[in-house]
């Protein structure tokens, strides 16, 4: 049950779209729909921003937004803004093994 | 409004247990769609999720492998809550713990508990 990998860090320029990018396995990411995103500032409780791959919580900006191809996930920022500047994580079920987050990812706004 | 709410010592020696307690109020702790996790937070691990227990006509537990020799979550019906309990802590057990309610994904956080280990 190892960490799934994403980028460390992703930058952006307001207004400009970014993608980040969440790699598992067949044994999780690439078996199931439970997969979500999470922003996350450093001490605080994380907030789901995309759940089950692609769908928006109720209040979450439509700049948002998920995707899944094999055993791979990605979170689309679009329209960035220095409001997004936080750690992003994604979250799969693994099945026999509960829930396995990935490694993190610190989205900059230049 | 789901709203959940901890409790615990802060400070916890090496080789003894770690027991936090998350209150439920607006859910059931025997709910039959939700789903009772423990996670927590460092600057060397990031996130990571710790385990899990669910009712779904009778109680299920998922552990992290990582810990699954170590950890123990209980829920209690009687005061609509669950605990973590989690044996033979290191420093490296020293994170913020996080309690919190999953459909799949978590959508609803304990307001979190800084666990140091130390002597």
């Amino acid at each position: 049950q190892s960490a799934l990998t994403q980028p460390a860090s992703v930058s952006g320029s307001p207004g400009q779209s970014i993608t980040i990018s969440c790699t598992g396995t067949s044994s999780d990411v690439g078996t199931t729909n439970y997969v979500s995103w999470y922003q996350h500032y450093p001490g605080k409780a994380p907030k789901v921003m995309i759940y089950h791959v692609s769908n928006r919580p109720s209040g979450v900006s439509n700049r948002f937004s998920g995707s899944k191809s094999g055993n791979t996930a990605s979170l689309t920022i679009s329209g960035l803004q220095t409001e997004d500047e936080a750690d992003y994580y994604c979250i799969s079920y693994t099945g026999s093994s509960g829930f396995v987050f990935g490694t993190g990812t610190k989205v900059s706004v230049l | 409004q789901v709203q959940l709410q901890q409790s615990g010592p802060g400070l916890v020696k090496p080789s003894q247990t770690l027991s936090l307690t998350c209150a439920i109020s607006g859910d059931s702790v025997s709910s039959n769609s939700a789903g009772w996790d423990w996670i927590r937070q460092s600057p060397s691990r990031g996130l990571e999720w710790l385990g899990r227990t669910y009712y779904r006509s009778r109680w299920y537990y998922e552990y992290a492998l990582s810990v699954r020799s170590r950890i123990t979550i209980t829920p209690d019906t009687s005061r609509n809550q669950f605990s973590l309990q989690l044996d033979s802590v290191t420093p490296e057990d020293t994170a913020l713990y996080h309690c919190a309610r999953d459909f799949g994904y978590l959508d609803s956080w304990g307001q979190g508990t800084l666990v140091t280990v130390s002597s």
